[in-house]
């Protein structure tokens, strides 16, 4: 099945700074999704990028199909945005990322 | 507001007690997935309906299984739980499975 590789695996920043979250995935896919999960646990929508870039107020995401990665940016990042991110791909089945594990200082 | 709802969000269960899950969204979509979430770990795709067409993954073991009586719900039992089947169970919907998946809150379940 398809691989999907999240890095880093672990992020630590200071309010304020940009990051950029990357994953890359084996084969070509349908869809492909960034999500949020917060501390309950809940998966947020964040983007549903299968090409392009879009953007989200301080978020913005770009998928280059072709070079097989996305990347999601984070400016001036807050501590409300601790949490993990993952994204998720669609060939036939859905398949998650390991995810990053953001965690935002004050 | 369109949603995805799971109930109950805690459920506690004894060591192969049967126990069901529940989902159920007002979003009419034709695709439901239920996934599984082991602590630190992405979430798992267990299996999905495409309207009434189940299609389970490979690697699901056999103690789950499904059942989605209309379109606005969806189960998941698990016949004998074990401890190793203690996890985060996620329920999410699409209008078809190339689009968006939208995900509700989450049922955790532990098995005592």
């Amino acid at each position: 099945g398809i691989q999907v590789e999240q890095s880093p695996p672990d992020l630590i920043l200071q309010e304020g700074a940009n990051s950029t979250l990357r994953c890359n995935f084996s084969d070509s896919v349908n869809n492909l999704q960034w999500f949020h999960q917060n501390p309950w646990g809940q998966l947020i929508n964040l983007f549903y990028i299968p090409s392009g870039t879009k953007q989200n107020g301080r978020l913005s995401a770009t998928t280059v199909a072709t070079e097989r990665y996305s990347l999601l940016y984070i400016s001036s990042s807050q501590t409300t945005d601790s949490g993990v991110y993952f994204c998720a791909v669609e060939r036939g089945k859905s398949t998650f990322g390991d995810g990053t594990t953001l965690t935002v200082k004050p | 507001d369109a949603m995805v709802i799971q109930n109950p969000r805690y459920q506690v269960t004894q060591f192969g007690k049967p126990v069901t899950l529940s989902c159920s969204q007002t979003l009419n979509h034709n695709v439901m997935y239920w996934y599984q979430q082991k602590s630190s770990q992405a979430p798992k795709l267990l299996f999905h309906y495409y309207d009434k067409d189940f299609n389970n993954e490979a690697d699901t073991p056999d103690n789950f299984q499904s059942r989605r009586p209309n379109t606005s719900f969806c189960f998941l039992d698990i016949r004998s739980p074990g401890l190793g089947d203690a996890a985060m169970y996620l329920c999410a919907t699409s209008r078809d499975v190339v689009f968006e998946q939208f995900f509700g809150p989450g049922t955790r379940l532990t098995v005592l």
